[in-house]
């Protein structure tokens, strides 16, 4: 069965420090992969996506993601974040045939200190 | 980005009542989806709808629960009797037409589902 885990649920730190988001999966075929971030309050946005390609994926507001085939990850990056970043971030993959359901990993809690 | 609307946003019921979530998708499309996400608990699939027809449904969708698309616009999730266990926020999902067959998902803002 298809699985995602992302390792770390509980992140702090500092404007401008530098973020990465581990983000692994499990499944045997091809998959698409998304990064979405939830603001407090808000809805799932989407921040970025994989289908195929160049592996290095860059999203909105400054994010990419590197997909490693090899390592089936998916890490979101950005090389500086700010206080707004604040949020919780999901990975998410779905099969590339089917219903393309999707299937989140467990999401992890950004705070950001000003 | 595309809108999906979902209504209410916050439902209370109580155990055993029969609760209807609505979903207004985006337009012309085929596919959705409903999704939920238990308090501290990652989101999970619950049915995916193409066509008008259920396509695949998870074993947390049981004879409890069904999808509609009634008015051919919006689309409901029922929750024939709830329990104190389907507390959760519930998702609405629709992809971006002409998109890789639309494979990037929408979500709506939720509907938050309190059983007493």
């Amino acid at each position: 069965a298809q699985s995602v885990s992302q390792h770390n649920h509980h992140v702090i730190l500092s404007e401008a420090a530098s973020l990465e988001l581990g983000c692994n999966y499990s499944y045997g075929g091809t998959v698409n992969l998304f990064w979405y971030v939830q603001y407090p309050g808000q809805h799932l946005q989407l921040l970025l996506k994989y289908f195929s390609g160049d592996p290095l994926v860059k999203g909105i507001k400054g994010f990419e993601a590197e997909f490693i085939k090899s390592k089936f990850s998916f890490n979101l990056r950005k090389p500086s974040v700010q206080w707004s970043d604040t949020a919780e971030y999901f990975c998410a993959v779905s099969t590339t045939s089917g219903t393309y359901k999707y299937i989140f990993g467990t999401g992890t809690r950004l705070k950001v200190l000003a | 980005e595309p809108e999906v609307t979902q209504t209410p946003s916050h439902q209370v019921t109580q155990m055993g009542q029969e609760v209807i979530l609505r979903c207004v998708p985006i337009s012309n499309h085929l596919y959705f989806y409903w999704y939920r996400q238990i308090l501290g608990q990652k989101v999970e699939f619950l049915v995916s709808f193409y066509n008008n027809e259920i396509s695949e449904k998870s074993e947390i969708f049981d004879d409890q629960f069904s999808v509609e698309r009634p008015d051919g616009s919006n689309f409901t999730l029922k929750i024939r009797s709830t329990k104190l266990e389907d507390s959760a926020m519930y998702f609405c999902a629709s992809p971006k037409g002409g998109d890789r067959a639309g494979v990037t998902q929408y979500f709506g803002p939720g509907t938050r589902l309190t059983v007493l």
